[in-house]
């Protein structure tokens, strides 16, 4: 099956820097997207984004489907940043998805 | 945006008992889906569940542990039968929604077991 990986695993920040988060499939997807793990579980969707770039306030993502990767940019790092951040893709014809291996960020105040 | 809402949030289980937890939808939904993401791990895709049929199992679930109830559009629960410490997860149903500007995966809160 798809294998979907992530880097960093682990990242730690001071507050204020900026991040790039990367993940990997191994290949074709229909679909893909962005969550944030926050602290207490909750998982929280940032980004819909098969293909092309999209942006919401400090956080943008870009996916190169043809080149089968997904990049999550972090700006202006905050405290409340911190969490686990998951790709997650749709293999074509499955319609589930696959998650990835995960990034733990640490955003320090 | 959807609203769901899962029952435990938490639980201590003794090994060999069974748990159940529900998964309710503010909205109708045709499918939902069940992961688990044990302790420091990614999700795991246990089962697909469609309203009116069996759900569909991923590999290494099966029904007779992971049994799994669609009464309805709006409801789910998943069973973990005979529980082990291996057990110990977050369990979390999800629904997708479809739009023009593309589609939406929410989680419920997450049922937090812990098997001693």
């Amino acid at each position: 099956g798809i294998q979907v990986e992530q880097s960093p695993p682990d990242l730690i920040l001071q507050e204020g820097a900026n991040s790039t988060l990367r993940c990997n499939f191994s290949d074709s997807v229909n679909n893909l997207q962005w969550f944030h793990q926050n602290p207490w579980g909750q998982l929280i969707n940032l980004f819909y984004i098969p293909s092309g770039t999209k942006q919401n306030g400090r956080l943008s993502a870009t996916t190169v489907a043809t080149e089968r990767y997904s990049l999550l940019y972090i700006s202006s790092s905050q405290t409340t940043d911190s969490g686990v951040y998951f790709c997650a893709v749709e293999p074509p014809g499955t319609y589930k998805y696959i998650f990835g291996t995960g990034t733990r960020l640490k955003v320090l105040a | 945006s959807a609203v769901i809402s899962q029952k435990p949030s938490r639980d201590i289980c003794q090994r060999g008992t069974s748990l159940t937890i529900q998964c309710q939808v503010d909205s109708q939904v045709t499918m939902m889906f069940w992961y688990r993401q044990q302790p420091g791990q990614s999700l795991t895709l246990i089962a697909t569940a469609n309203q009116g049929s069996e759900a569909t199992y991923e590999s290494g679930f099966v029904i007779d542990k992971f049994p799994i109830s669609r009464p309805n559009l709006t409801f789910s629960t998943l069973t973990v039968s005979n529980m082990s410490p291996e057990d110990s997860s977050i369990y979390l149903c999800s629904v997708e929604y479809w739009a023009a500007s593309g589609n939406t995966i929410y989680f419920g809160e997450g049922s937090w077991l812990t098997v001693v």
